[in-house]
């Protein structure tokens, strides 16, 4: 069946970048977007942004414009968010997110990944 | 952007209550509109979409309706392992979730 397995928990410096991987099986990898979403310890779902793994196309909610990248390897079925600029605000969990529905980066979330732990610390 | 209101932000219900959880959202959204459950520790799942879409695999005493702005997600008779908290989302332009709501024992 469609999984996520992303990487593993990071610890990170304020100022510092951060790099989290999503690697996709069970499906084919450029059929989905894939979205990320992050979550505070305690708090709600907040949503990053999003990817096309079959052309790379990109969108980002504004609150990361500037600060967030994503890409792919398609011979691993892997999707990479990169967040800049980290600080104490960014402590979160990311997750990645299969998307399906009808127009580019406006998707719900069918198969998650179990998400990663970033803590931002000094 | 799109915001998403939902109320109320905790609800306390026994096994067997009927359940209603509302969702706002600030502008048309037609009925692109999903939502979600999450257990402590867990990533959310998906319940519903299309406003009132069962996902597959979902139990069905879990539902949705509404279109335009105003929606809910309807649980009929609440399980022990319905106790968790509830998103929506929209999807109109890209993706906003509510603020959550926590279903606890009462």
């Amino acid at each position: 069946q469609a999984q996520l397995v992303q990487s593993g928990a990071e610890v990170k410096k304020p100022g510092a970048s951060v790099k989290v991987s999503c690697q996709a099986s069970g499906y084919t990898f450029t059929s989905h977007e894939i979205h990320w979403v992050r979550q505070a310890t305690g708090l709600g779902l907040e949503w990053m942004g999003w990817m096309n793994p079959n052309n790379g196309k990109t969108g980002f909610a504004q609150n990361f414009q500037g600060r967030v990248t994503v890409t792919r390897n398609t011979s691993i079925a892997t999707t990479y968010m990169e967040l800049a600029s980290l600080t104490s605000d960014d402590t979160a969990i990311y997750y990645c997110a299969r998307a399906r529905g009808p127009y580019t980066g406006s998707k719900y979330f069918d198969v998650w990944g179990r998400g990663t732990l970033v803590t931002v610390s000094s | 952007d799109i915001q998403m209101t939902q109320s109320p932000s905790t609800l306390s219900a026994s096994v067997g209550d009927r359940v209603t959880i509302s969702c706002r959202a600030s502008q048309s959204i037609g009925n692109w509109l999903a939502w979600y459950q999450q257990k402590p520790g867990q990533a959310p799942k998906l319940l519903i979409y299309q406003a009132s879409t069962l996902e597959s695999g979902v139990a069905s005493r879990f539902s949705g309706s509404g279109s335009g702005t105003e929606f809910t997600l309807t649980i009929s008779s609440l399980q022990p392992d319905d106790f968790a908290t509830y998103y929506c989302q929209q999807y109109n332009n890209y993706g906003t979730f509510g603020q959550g709501t926590k279903v606890e024992i009462k």
